[in-house]
């Protein structure tokens, strides 16, 4: 299974928003609701930050949503703060008819 | 609060074998799985692996088939990961994270370096 393609960096302002892409295929993100979205500090472990799309756990700011149109699952982050600077992944479940996750390459996100 | 907690930094020689593990705490360990993630220096997420706490079933990442190992221990909620044949480019952070079928990851552990180095 091949890594999901991100863009490899992303900028913006503070106050502004941006939007990160996560595209695969038909066998992951096209066929299941089930991309998550990661944020990695460095040297952090990835904290999860939606789930099932456009879910977010409790604790999560809601300037952070996620969305998906065919096999493209997207990440938008508005009001950019400071503290939003950080690596950002996507996950897809990938299995059939075994288990498989598929990761993104990462998008590293400055907040100019 | 759900926690995972991984044990310490390990150093090796090319050719040897690590083995790190994940103690869960804050859920019923079997009712979700846990998949091992490796994070080489300045790259990506890369999934390595699932194990079924409920059941000990396997599912592993084609590259890796024949050198790991991932196992459980249900009377101490702790999960196993071993590698072996170690080679330079297995150098990298490995962390665990709780991960239910059929979805990606949730909570995840600190982290473990394990360096291979001559």
């Amino acid at each position: 299974q091949s890594a999901l393609t991100q863009p490899a960096s992303v900028s913006g302002s503070p106050g502004q928003s941006i939007t990160i892409s996560c595209t695969g295929t038909s066998s992951d993100v096209g066929s299941y609701n089930l991309v998550s979205w990661y944020q990695q500090h460095p040297g952090k472990a990835p904290k999860l930050m939606i789930y099932e799309g456009s879910k977010r756990p409790s604790g999560v700011s809601n300037r952070f949503s996620g969305s998906k149109s065919g096999n493209t699952a997207s990440l938008t982050i508005s009001g950019l703060q400071a503290e939003d600077e950080a690596d950002y992944y996507c996950c897809s479940y990938a299995g059939s008819s075994t288990f498989e996750v598929v990761f993104g390459g990462g998008t590293k996100l400055t907040v100019l | 609060q759900v926690q995972l907690v991984q044990s310490g930094a390990e150093v090796k020689k090319p050719g040897a074998s690590v083995k790190v593990s994940c103690k869960a705490s804050g859920y019923t360990f079997t009712s979700y799985g846990i998949s091992w993630v490796r994070q080489a220096p300045g790259q990506g997420l890369e999934w390595m692996g699932w194990i079924s706490a409920y059941n000990g079933n396997t599912n592993y990442a084609q590259k890796l088939q024949g050198r790991v190992t991932m196992t459980t221990d249900t009377s101490t909620s702790t999960a196993y990961m071993e590698l072996r044949s170690l080679r330079s480019d297995d150098t990298a952070v490995y962390y665990c994270a709780r991960n239910d079928y059929g979805d990606c990851p949730d909570y995840w552990g600190q982290g473990t370096l394990v360096t291979v180095s001559s």
